[in-house]
């Protein structure tokens, strides 16, 4: 029974390019919730979706990062024209339901660096 | 104000021992409560989850929710070297506001 999958573990880009997170829920689980933890610091929300829907984007930059759960396939986060700033691990979520206690699981998230 | 506010340590203590790591909450009406344990550099991994009043166990692991004092605790017996991580409170909101809050997280240490 797989857990949450993200790839790459790893990514290094250069400033200006793109960078693009894959994350699969666990089985079963069709709410999708993605994160970042920059170097020292906390856990943040990004983004929230269920398939083909953005639920929760509250947590976005608003400019140069988005997100989508397609019907098939797993969600990606897309992140264009990286900055060092967005050198960071990125942690995608899932749960199987939204009322309480909502347990979410986390992937083993993608470390990206920018150069 | 932060929302979910931690004590980030380290808080160590003796193997065997009791540790006991706490966490504050702004929003009244949060609803769920879980405790992630963080190794470095690796993904958050869920310890418990709690949304009632009162306590909740575990094997060695006891959550406890006090909602009128917005106050909510992680209690670990019989601590061991590997139980030595970051310990990370988060909360979800009421209704469909189904993101996780996290504190910074308290680091603990358990010494041999």
């Amino acid at each position: 029974n797989a857990g949450v999958m993200q790839n790459p573990r790893h990514l290094v880009r250069r400033r200006g390019q793109e960078a693009r997170l894959r994350c699969s829920p666990m089985k079963g689980h069709s709410h999708v919730y993605w994160y970042r933890q920059l170097p020292e610091e906390g856990l943040k929300f990004m983004v929230y979706l269920q398939k083909e829907n953005i639920i929760d984007e509250s947590g976005m930059p608003k400019e140069r990062f988005s997100a989508e759960f397609p019907k098939e396939g797993p969600s990606i986060l897309r992140i264009q024209q990286v900055v060092r700033g967005d050198s960071a691990a990125y942690f995608c979520a899932s749960s199987l339901r939204t009322t309480p206690p909502n347990e979410q699981y986390f992937g083993p998230g993608t470390r990206l660096t920018v150069t | 104000q932060k929302e979910v506010e931690q004590n980030s340590g380290p808080l160590s203590v003796p193997e065997g021992a009791i540790a006991s790591l706490n966490c504050t909450y702004s929003d009244r009406g949060s609803q769920s409560f879980f405790w992630y344990r963080q190794y470095s550099g690796k993904s958050p991994e869920l310890i418990m989850s709690i949304y009632s009043n009162g306590d909740k166990e575990d094997g060695r692991f006891t959550a406890q929710l006090n909602k009128a004092s917005q106050y909510v605790s992680l209690l670990i017996r019989d601590s061991q070297p590997s139980d030595s991580a970051t310990y990370l409170c988060a909360v979800t909101g009421d209704g469909t506001a189904s993101k996780l809050t996290f504190g910074t997280g308290t680091r603990l240490q358990v010494t041999l």
